[in-house]
């Protein structure tokens, strides 16, 4: 059975960092590129950052470069999402998915959420 | 960095057929596939469509995805009260993911 569980959210003064990880199981992580993406509460979809299957490539939405680092251990089957500088717009779930292979097996996670307030 | 453009809402009463636009630029749907993805309230996104018009296994048939140009097409027949949810198209854009604005689904 496939899982890809978030963990790390929570409530963070502005200013502040947070460190997001995702285990994946029940299928071969190492060979999936992966994604963040967010939702702000009562908001769509917005793509927050993409990690090739080996690191080799990296990309950051506009909105979170030079602030969120995004990282993976294959040998662990976890993504991660180091976020520094954290500013109020940057509250919402945050979720954890793979991208999307010819075969159209993609994985998401529940989402972990991130509220970022004094 | 850009987004693409869905209309709000759509509805329709069961049996019906809906279908929601997805306007985009050449960067973006104009040169890459499309996906969309269905978000049931409370729930994490679930793929729908990917490749513009390719199902993943288990998607009824009655979803169905269509590209043209700079612009996509999801199409729901035979509507039903379990499709009531909020879609998405998305597509690459050079080194970025982007995703439409979303348009969420009512069933009468």
């Amino acid at each position: 059975e496939v899982q890809v569980v978030e963990s790390g959210g929570g409530l963070v003064q502005p200013g502040g960092s947070l460190r997001l990880s995702c285990a994946a199981s029940g299928f071969t992580f190492s060979t999936f590129s992966m994604n963040w993406v967010r939702q702000a509460p009562g908001k769509g979809l917005e793509w927050v950052s993409y990690i090739s299957s080996s690191s080799n490539t990296i990309y950051y939405a506009d909105s979170v470069k030079g602030r969120f680092t995004i990282s993976r251990d294959n040998a662990k089957n976890s993504l991660y999402l180091q976020m520094n500088s954290l500013r109020a717009e940057d509250t919402a779930v945050y979720y954890c998915a793979s991208d999307i292979p010819s075969t159209g097996a993609s994985y998401w996670g529940q989402g972990t959420l991130v509220t970022v307030s004094s | 960095q850009s987004v693409l453009t869905q209309p709000p809402s759509a509805s329709g009463t069961p049996g019906q057929r809906v279908t929601i636009s997805c306007s985009g630029s050449s960067s973006n749907i104009g040169s890459k596939y499309v996906h969309w993805y269905q978000q049931l309230p409370g729930m994490a996104p679930k793929l729908l469509i990917y490749r513009n018009n390719q199902r993943p296994s288990g998607v009824p048939d009655r979803f169905s995805g269509s590209k043209s140009g700079t612009s996509a097409s999801l199409a729901i027949s035979g509507l039903r009260s379990e499709d009531e949810a909020d879609y998405y198209c998305a597509a690459w854009d050079d080194s970025f993911y982007v995703f439409g604005t979303g348009t969420k689904v009512t069933v009468l």
